[in-house]
């Protein structure tokens, strides 16, 4: 199994709402990333676990809050989002956070921020 | 700091023609490099990386990429397109060998004509 999961693939949320991003991998992957990414443009990297721990933050707003309850699952919660942040939230996996590993992406969720 | 850039915006090509994707990247030691594909409403899909050794790396989908150092290049190429290659492609630099993060260029459309 070489997938990356994510849902929902669509989202619709206004900006009071609290809402979830899941993502699940069973590839044994030690590391995962949230990716946002915007219409014609490249994903930006916006955070990265390793073993469960948040290893890099890119300076991403509070309002977005990374978990990683187990190996398997990555969440993105997100709490008072602004119209701006209406993008797709790409999750990806590797075997380890060495750069050498390949990165597994998902088919992302799109989300819109009324 | 690392950049990576794709100057062509925007490719055609004809079904059965020879293709080139240019990619240029700045960077003070030796690079990891990548070029990862998307199809509309898909996640991102890795065809090849380099990280040292033989400077011409063959990848999935019968694409093949060549790394210059003296020209700072990292271009893909395929000897003959197929329809179904129409994407956007990436390329991109990994700054350093233990974080995870990727670095992407602005991406280059390639269409496909038949």
């Amino acid at each position: 199994d070489t997938e990356v999961t994510q849902t929902p693939k669509h989202l619709v949320m206004g900006m009071t709402n609290k809402k979830s991003l899941k993502c699940e991998q069973h590839m044994g992957h030690r590391a995962m990333y949230w990716y946002k990414q915007k219409a014609k443009k490249p994903p930006e990297l916006m955070f990265v676990y390793s073993y469960e721990k948040l290893s890099i933050n890119e300076s991403v707003p509070s309002r977005f809050s990374p978990e990683c309850p187990n190996s398997s699952l990555l969440n993105l919660h997100l709490h008072a989002l602004q119209p701006e942040d209406s993008a797709l939230y790409l999750c990806a996996s590797s075997q380890e956070r060495e750069s050498l590993n390949e990165q597994f992406f998902g088919p992302g969720t799109r989300l819109t921020v009324l | 700091a690392q950049s990576v850039t794709q100057p062509d915006i925007h490719i055609t090509v004809s079904e059965g023609a020879s293709l080139e994707l240019r990619c240029n990247y700045s960077y003070g030691a030796t690079p990891y490099l990548f070029w990862y594909v998307q199809s509309p409403g898909q996640g991102l899909q890795l065809l090849l990386k380099y990280f040292s050794g033989d400077t011409l790396v063959q990848g999935i989908k019968g694409f093949e990429a060549e790394f210059k150092r003296s020209q700072s290049s990292f271009n893909l190429r395929k000897p003959s397109v197929h329809w179904s290659d129409a994407a956007e492609y990436f390329c991109a630099v990994a700054p350093s060998s233990n974080t995870g993060k990727l670095i992407f260029g602005q991406g280059t459309t390639l269409q496909v004509k038949p």
